[in-house]
């Protein structure tokens, strides 16, 4: 698959458990987001990292665990998580927007729909 | 931080008829805008953005106009078809952020 992939794509965890989620992205990007869509609300964005940096943080409770080893992959580390964070899970990249410059376009993976028990 | 306003939340029209979606925004800095579409259990797709040095946008049947001034924009579908039924997300940059509206279920009924 091109573009931008999520695994795993379905994951059910108890309150207890620590799970990953992983992106990765093929289109040579060096920008790469955590949104989380949950039913009747929209699509919040969690953390943005541009050039393996984190650049925002939308306090996003400490259970979330975001991790950038390089410009294609970025992890969402789960621990001790809630029964209200069950939703989807979607990552999206685009190209750096530089300093002062205009947004480039993101685009999403298919995400991860996550139940928590 | 930044507010976006999108209406109306479901909208049901008849196969060859126009929709209309409107969001309003609150930062006067944002500069773009991108509309999206999402089909049941299948990731945002992009369909049409707009800068904020342009009023207006049009990719065949998709066009997005942006008042400023008013700080609207509004996405138009022309000669609607059923596969156009999906719910559509507008959203406003914040910096490196997307804003993103809650969403409009739109339904083409042949």
């Amino acid at each position: 698959e091109t573009g931008v992939t999520q695994t795993p794509r379905h994951l059910v965890m108890g309150m207890t458990n620590k799970k990953s989620l992983k992106c990765e992205q093929h289109l040579g990007h060096n920008a790469m987001y955590w949104y989380k869509q949950s039913a009747k609300k929209p699509l919040e964005l969690m953390f943005v990292y541009s050039l393996e940096e984190r650049v925002e943080n939308n306090s996003v409770p400490s259970r979330f665990s975001p991790e950038c080893p390089n410009s294609s992959h970025l992890f969402l580390h789960l621990h001790t998580l809630q029964p209200e964070d069950s939703a989807l899970y979607l990552c999206a990249s685009s190209q750096d927007p530089q300093s002062g410059g205009a947004p480039d376009t993101q685009y999403f993976g298919p995400g991860t729909r996550l139940t928590v028990l | 931080g930044e507010n976006v306003e999108q209406h109306p939340s479901t909208l049901s029209v008849q196969e060859g008829d126009s929709a209309v979606i409107k969001c309003t925004y609150s930062d006067s800095a944002s500069n773009y805008f991108p509309w999206y579409k999402q089909e049941l259990g299948k990731r945002p797709q992009l369909i049409i953005d707009i800068r904020s040095n342009v009023g207006e946008k049009k990719d065949q049947r998709i066009a997005v106009t942006l008042n400023k001034t008013a700080k609207h924009f509004s996405l138009h579908i022309t000669e609607t078809q059923p596969e156009d039924s999906a719910v559509y997300f507008c959203a406003a940059n914040s910096g490196y952020a997307l804003n993103f509206g809650k969403g409009t279920s739109l339904l083409v009924t042949p």
